[in-house]
């Protein structure tokens, strides 16, 4: 079970579009629609912002997207906020009742 | 409002067992609706997830980690506790519990974390 991969960084400028990719194989995120999205700001709990690919929790911006195609799920953030400066992690079902994680991306925001 | 508050020595010896528990508020853990679990982040690495009790009594955990860990609940005190034993440098971590909501027409988690604590690091080392 080998952690979902994601670039280690990501920068935008405010107001820009960024995207983050959590590549992994078709034994996880290719296999399921589980994927779901975190944001962790150092010193707080993470945030679900994403879950079955591509829904939002309730109180989260609409700013905040997901997508997958094939073994590859990507998170969008339009329009960006200092706020969003984060780490970002991705995770998907891996069959077994067990969860994978992605290795997590640090959004800068320039 | 849901929090969930981990708590526990924040330094254990190689070898021994590292013991932690999360309180629950604002929900119950024997209302059956939701897992709970425990994740781990080493420093500069991702996140790990290392394990789900449900409140009859199931439990599924990270093959990687299985001989080690048992996760168990105090209905009386609404907290859930995670046990991992032997342990070494390598599960030093921010470890973090976190509520996975349940399928309501299949024994099943949904597979993702809608409430989680802020984390609390625990260092192995003698």
């Amino acid at each position: 079970q080998s952690a979902l991969t994601q670039p280690a960084s990501v920068s935008g400028s405010p107001g820009q579009s960024i995207a983050i990719s959590c590549t992994g194989t078709s034994s996880d995120v290719g296999g399921y629609n589980y994927v779901s999205w975190y944001q962790n700001h150092p010193g707080r709990a993470p945030k679900l912002i994403i879950y079955d690919v591509d829904s939002r929790p309730s109180g989260v911006s609409n700013r905040f997207s997901g997508s997958k195609s094939g073994n590859t799920a990507s998170l969008s953030i339009s329009g960006l906020q200092a706020e969003d400066e984060a780490d970002y992690y991705c995770s998907s079902y891996a069959g077994s009742s067990t969860v994978v994680f992605g290795e997590g991306t640090k959004l800068t925001v320039l | 409002q849901v929090q969930l508050q981990e708590s526990g020595p924040g330094l254990v010896k190689p070898s021994q067992t590292l013991s932690l528990t999360c309180t629950v508020s604002g929900d119950s853990i024997a209302s059956g609706s939701y897992y709970w679990s425990w994740i781990r982040q080493p420093a500069g690495k991702g996140l790990e997830w290392i394990g789900r009790f449900y409140i009859i009594g199931d439990t599924n955990y990270n093959s990687s980690l299985k001989s080690r860990v048992t996760i168990s609940v105090d209905r009386s005190k609404n907290q859930f506790s995670l046990k991992l034993s032997s342990v070494t440098a390598a599960d030093t971590a921010v470890y973090y519990c976190a509520r996975e909501p349940r399928r309501t027409f299949a024994a099943a988690s949904k597979y993702y974390f809608d409430y989680w604590g802020r984390g609390t690091l625990v260092t192995v080392s003698s």
